[in-house]
């Protein structure tokens, strides 16, 4: 079965941290993808990556960075963690299907800055 | 802007009713539409799509409409199940292995027994 793996729940950091979420899939992907879900805004694109060492910016970057290292792994960081950074992160990945590009979703990382 | 919108945030149905979605877009270049659905403190999982060379594709209970000269497509859920209850989410992207997906806000649905 498809996984998609994000390392934390629930995570609180302070203001000022650098904060590192990770995400890992089993399913040897090309595209892997960080969104944000906040209320009333639904999914937001803050990066994506369709290969090792590739990365794209999404819709809101701004205070983020990204790092593929693996094919599996790819990770989120947020060099200096502000109290508008809190939200639920979610990491995607993909594959093309004929009907359109499926994401498969993790549970979701729900950070907390303070 | 917004090229994906999805009005009318929240839905309550009848169990055994049709739930109805509706989804808007701008971007005419769009040619692919999916739809997700996602239950609280779980990630969305893909439900449905269609290509725009469709009107209608099916799937069990669930049916997607899409109207191109309208620029809006909608889910049908019939008949509605409590275990429907969820947000949805409309998304769209333009040419075939585009893989960024522009996003609606999502449709909370509630399924009432």
């Amino acid at each position: 079965d498809v996984k998609v793996t994000q390392s934390s729940r629930y995570l609180v950091k302070r203001t000022g941290e650098k904060v590192f979420l990770e995400c890992v899939q089993d399913m040897d992907h090309e595209n892997m993808f960080w969104y944000r879900q906040d209320p009333g805004l639904g999914l937001r694109l803050i990066y994506f990556s369709y290969d090792v060492k590739m990365k794209e910016k999404g819709d809101i970057p701004e205070g983020y960075s990204v790092s593929r290292e693996k094919k599996e792994r790819f990770s989120l960081i947020l060099e200096s963690a502000s109290t508008n950074q809190t939200s639920m992160y979610l990491c995607a990945s993909s594959f093309w299907s004929g009907g359109g590009e499926k994401l498969f979703f993790g549970s979701g990382t729900q950070l907390s800055v303070l | 802007d917004q090229q994906v919108k999805q009005n009318s945030p929240s839905l309550s149905v009848q169990e055994g009713r049709i739930s109805i979605l509706n989804c808007d877009y701008t971007n005419s270049m769009f040619d692919y539409f999916l739809w997700y659905k996602k239950y609280p403190a779980e990630g969305p999982t893909f439900l449905i799509s269609i290509s725009s060379i469709k009107d209608k594709n099916e799937d069990g209970r669930f049916t997607v409409f899409l109207n191109k000269s309208a620029k809006h497509l909608s889910l049908h859920i019939v008949p509605s199940q409590p275990g429907d209850s969820a947000v949805y989410f409309c998304a769209a992207s333009v040419g075939e292995g585009n893989n960024r997906l522009a996003f609606g806000k999502g449709n909370q649905v509630v399924v009432i027994p």
